[in-house]
């Protein structure tokens, strides 16, 4: 089966500047999670979605950050204006419940966007 | 919210056994430990999941023991290519938005 795809792999912008991140979960998962992964650090929960409803944003900046996802398949999270500390890679990941038991989550590659 | 506390870092020659330690000491009743491995520029890999006692599949085995506060992932015969970190989580799997990875333990093999 194919997995979780997130596009770009990379992206380089400068301070107040705004950039969009794709994901597209794995077929039937029903749940998707935006996580943000700080050099050095274990991945920090953003978002997470049951469908196209959001389950969880509490961790989420929302000052300047905003995610959707249309039709409850794929979805995209936006940086609009960016910050220096802002520089992470951007994993989404997906599970076919609200639960995880017995498989976890399923990460892509992630998105690393660097901000100068 | 279940405070978690792992290693750094850890050295091991390939083909030893190598167990990881995790702290969990106010883990929930509902709470499962689930571990992930994770390679650079890579997202996070499941590995395996245990409530209690132990768990085995066919790349690594969980031990829990009976008050739950502490979990060893063991990595059997270990190779170069396990190099990665590895990431102890706990929470509760019926929820999935409870699951917080904390800094996670980098492991190196030697030759």
């Amino acid at each position: 089966e194919a997995g979780v795809a997130q596009s770009p792999r990379y992206k380089i912008i400068e301070k107040r500047q705004s950039v969009a991140f794709w994901c597209n979960p794995i077929s039937g998962h029903a749940t998707l999670y935006w996580y943000q992964q700080i050099l050095g650090q274990g991945p920090k929960l953003l978002i997470q979605f049951q469908n196209n409803g959001v389950v969880d944003d509490s961790q989420l900046p929302k000052d300047r950050f905003s995610a959707e996802r249309l039709k409850g398949v794929d979805s995209t999270l936006k940086i609009q204006p960016a910050k220096l500390e802002d520089s992470a890679v951007y994993l989404c990941a997906s599970s076919f419940g609200q639960g995880i038991l017995n498989y976890g989550y399923t990460f892509g590659s992630g998105t690393r966007l660097t901000v100068v | 919210l279940a405070k978690i506390t792992q290693p750094i870092s850890m050295d091991s020659y390939e083909g030893q056994e190598v167990n990881i330690t995790c702290s969990h000491n106010n883990i929930a009743t509902n709470d499962y430990i689930t571990w992930y491995q994770q390679f650079p520029s890579q997202g996070p890999r499941f590995i395996i999941q245990g409530y209690k006692t132990k768990v085995t599949n066919e790349v690594a085995s969980l031990f829990i023991p009976a008050d739950r506060k502490s979990s060893t992932l063991s990595l059997p015969r270990v190779s170069l290519s396990d190099t990665a970190v590895y990431y102890c989580l706990v929470g509760d799997p019926n929820t999935g938005n409870q699951f917080y990875f904390g800094t996670g333990t980098s492991l190196t093999v030697i030759p």
